[in-house]
Parts: C-alpha cells; structure tokens; sequence
C-alpha cells in the first residue's frame, strides 16, 4: 500500500533522445508527486512535482504527465543530454508530510 | 543562502562501532529528515525531526537514533555499527511552510570494516 514503484531500474539513451521513467503507485491519499534528480557525490535534488488534479506539468525540457486513474505518472525528458546523466527518483507524498520513495532510475545519456 | 551541510562527508568505522554524523539545515529550515542511501535500495526514510521531536519514523532498528537541537542542526546516531550499515547518509531540510519540498545536503559516506 505504501510502495512506489519505479521502473525501469537504468536507461541508456541517446543524445537529443526521449528519456521515459515511470512510477506507479497504490495509495490514492497520495497528494504530491515529486521528482528528484541525483548527480554523482551530491545528494538529490528537487526537479520538477506535480498535484494530482493536474494531468501534466512541463518545466524546460522536463515533462510530468499524470494519470490518476491509473496511479501512474512519469517523468519524460525531451532532446535528452549528456549533462542530464544521472539518477532520477519519483515520490510521493503521504498524508504526514513524509515523503514515500521510488528505488531510482540510473539514465545515461550517450554522445 | 547556505545550503545543507553535513560533517564528516566520509567516515571509516570498524563493526561494533558507533558513529554520530551531523547536519546543519538550510537557515529557517526546522524539519530534518535522515536518509540511508544504497545501491539498489534507493532512499531509505530513517527519521524526521521538526523543532528538536521526532515527527516520523521509517523501519530500522533501534540502533540508529536521532536528535535535533534547539537551532535546527540535527544529529544521528548508529551504535554497534554491523558491516550492513556501510550506506550513503542524507540529510534534507525543507521549511515550515512547504515541509515537502526536501532540501538535500551531500551525505556521509559511512564504510564499517
């Protein structure tokens, strides 16, 4: 009930690609769905999040699209570079604030 | 403004340890939260703390304890360190008015021999 669940665990894309990582989940009081990004040596960082009574959010090259019905939602990274390489982590917030963790998706992105 | 920090970034322990490892939040940030990060098992949740109480708690033993003081900064705790605890520790902060936008500082790594 509490899981988030992230797939796929790593992505190898090509430059000026499409890269595609979907989260989905069970729990419907889930109210906020934010995704992290994660560099080598640095913790995460806020990226880009979303509410579920919005069906897609995009912020620059950074694309949430929502689907409540489903529970799913994903994150879409258009014209993918090489500078975008790194590990990506969906969540979702609880009722208390806490926020419920997907396992990671390590993207590469090749020259 | 000054971003998360966290002291020592690398720490090397031997089993049956323990170990304190400390993190400074964002200015006007009163809720931190202390996660275990390792390969494959993404972030784990150990403990929040909002204005020095514990607010929530994950799954861990009792072997991993937490304290926050009265300017926010926080500490966390693991006695009787066991080979398994070899992690990336985080610390984030996130502020009163939006407490789930988390602010992460560069982790400990922590490595039991």
């Amino acid at each position: 009930q509490q899981q988030v669940k992230q797939s796929p665990q790593s992505l190898i894309v090509q430059k000026g690609g499409i890269s595609i990582i979907n989260c989905a989940y069970e729990n419907t009081a889930f109210d906020y769905f934010p995704w992290y990004q994660q560099f080598p040596g640095k913790g995460p960082a806020l990226l880009i999040a979303i509410r579920p009574d919005v069906s897609e959010k995009k912020e620059g090259r950074f694309t949430i699209s929502f689907n409540k019905s489903a529970k799913q939602f994903s994150l879409h990274i258009m014209d993918s570079q090489p500078g975008d390489s790194a590990t990506y982590f969906c969540a979702a917030r609880e009722s208390n604030y806490q926020l419920i963790w997907g396992a990671g998706t390590k993207l590469i992105i090749k020259p | 403004k000054a971003g998360v920090t966290q002291t020592p970034r690398y720490l090397i322990k031997t089993r049956g340890q323990q170990v304190t490892l400390s993190c400074s939040p964002i200015s006007g940030h009163r809720s931190v939260s202390w996660y275990q990060q390792t390969p494959g098992q993404g972030l784990q949740f150990l403990f929040e703390y909002f204005s020095e109480t514990q607010r929530n708690k994950g799954n861990f033993p009792g072997r991993f304890s937490g304290r926050q003081f009265s300017n926010s900064r926080s500490e966390m705790n693991v006695s009787t360190l066991e080979l398994g605890d070899s992690a990336l520790y985080l610390c984030a902060s996130s502020s009163p008015g939006t407490p789930w936008e988390q602010y992460f500082g560069p982790g400990t790594r922590l490595t039991v021999t």
